[in-house]
């Protein structure tokens, strides 16, 4: 079995530029989520889909950030205009149960942002 | 507001010790927790989890205790092998989203 795909691995880019991020869910998982890894931290929830749906997107910055997952499979994430505070690793993980149930989350590599 | 607390940044045992991975949290309402390994420029891995009404889970190696009286849990792994060495981050799950530690790096020496 596959796992959550994410591209690019790496992206560099200057500050108030933008970016986007994409990720391809284990196949069937119906919840996906998007995480924001600053270097010494732990990962922090950003936004969390079931289906096409949003569930939770307390924590995203919604002035500058933005995400979609079209179909309930793939997904996008996007910065713009990108801060130097941007600079992280964003995982991508999906997990097969909904969201009633608390159920293993499996993880991309992630994409590791570097703003200048 | 940190609810899920990995005080120890790094950890360092000898191969064939017993290590031990400490996680603190605030809330009470947390009833399920579980523990992820990361290796560099990968994502983390799930590794074993524990369900609040349950005080200790085992695979192989790695046991989980947790301590609701205390909110803390620990993740015993016996004996240490090199392989072990990583990032390890606990993390309590409300209603299915993760909330995370900040993580401990365990070197485990030759």
């Amino acid at each position: 079995e596959a796992g959550v795909a994410q591209s690019p691995r790496y992206k560099i880019i200057e500050k108030r530029q933008s970016v986007a991020f994409w990720c391809n869910p284990i196949s069937g998982h119906a919840t996906l989520y998007w995480y924001q890894q600053i270097l010494g931290q732990g990962p922090k929830l950003l936004i969390q889909f079931q289906n096409n749906g949003v569930v939770d997107d307390s924590q995203l910055p919604k002035d500058r950030f933005s995400a979609e997952r079209l179909k309930g499979v793939d997904s996008t994430l996007k910065i713009q205009p990108a801060k130097l505070e941007d600079s992280a690793v964003y995982l991508c993980a999906s997990s097969s149960r909904d969201i009633a149930s608390t159920d293993t989350q499996y993880f991309g590599p992630g994409t590791r942002l570097t703003v200048l | 507001d940190q609810q899920v607390k990995q005080n120890s940044p790094s950890l360092s045992v000898q191969e064939g010790r017993i290590s031990i991975l400490n996680c603190d949290y605030t809330n009470s309402m947390f009833d399920y927790f579980l523990w992820y390994k990361k290796y560099p420029a990968e994502g983390p891995t799930f590794l074993i989890s524990i369900s609040s009404i349950k005080d200790k889970n085992e695979d192989g190696r790695f046991t989980v205790f947790l301590n609701k009286s205390a909110k803390h849990l620990s993740l015993h792994i016996v004996p240490s092998q090199p392989g072990d060495s990583a990032v390890y981050f606990c993390a309590a799950s409300p209603t299915g989203k993760l909330i995370f530690g900040q993580g401990t790096t365990l070197q485990v020496k030759p």
